[in-house]
């Protein structure tokens, strides 16, 4: 079956403007996590929705960035007023939920390039 | 409390050989600790994980060493192949679903 898609693959934006990055999970699966990968480093995490809640934005590393998945299946990651320090991989994971039911599976990311 | 280290941060093996790859963990609560493969320009997939019921797992040529009591985990990949060269990612988490800590990576070379 598909995977975890992500769009676009590439965003390239000037200083200050705004983003927005998209995720379509597994069909199905409850748990979307977004995460940062900055070039050389594991990723980083950011938000943790199950369903359409989101239940932990701890590592939203401003108040720039919003993340929404208001319907329980895509989820889009916004990021305002882009910095150069926002330059980084965007990695989505999606799983059928906490305990034992199955692994986070990663989409290919969007790389951002903030110029 | 939350770190999860990984050394070394990179590795050449020879064609044939083992690769080793350590990680160190701080927070007690973690119960889940998978390893991920990542290619260049692909997300990390899922290579083997383990729960810390058990010291040791093997899947193929992958093996999981668990040292609870250190806190303390490792990837050994035996008959090392250039196929295997990409970047090693270990990571903790609660379970199996949920929010993983990810160490800083490993990149492993394998010269033919």
């Amino acid at each position: 079956g598909a995977g975890v898609s992500q769009s676009p693959r590439y965003k390239v934006a000037k200083r200050g403007q705004d983003v927005a990055l998209r995720c379509d999970p597994i069909s199905g699966h409850v748990s979307l996590f977004w995460y940062q990968q900055a070039l050389g480093q594991g990723p980083e995490f950011l938000t943790y929705f199950q369903n359409e809640a989101q239940l932990d934005k701890s590592g939203l590393p401003s108040d720039r960035f919003f993340a929404e998945r208001p319907e329980g299946s895509v989820s889009t990651l916004k990021i305002q007023r882009t910095q150069q320090e926002d330059s980084a991989v965007y990695l989505c994971a999606s799983s059928s939920g906490g305990g034992d039911n199955s692994p986070l599976h990663f989409g290919n990311g969007t790389r951002l390039t903030v110029t | 409390q939350q770190q999860v280290k990984q050394s070394p941060q990179s590795l050449i093996v020879q064609k044939g050989g083992i690769s080793i790859i350590n990680c160190a963990y701080e927070n007690t609560a973690f119960d889940y600790f998978p390893w991920y493969q990542q290619f260049p320009g692909k997300g990390p997939a899922l290579l083997i994980a383990i729960r810390p019921d058990v010291s040791e797992k093997k899947e193929g040529r992958f093996t999981i060493s668990f040292n609870k009591s250190a806190k303390q985990f490792s990837l050994h990949i035996m008959d090392s192949q250039p196929g295997d060269s990409a970047t090693y990612f270990c990571a903790a988490g609660p379970n199996q679903g949920g929010k993983l800590i990810f160490g800083q990576g490993t990149e492993l070379s394998v010269k033919p």
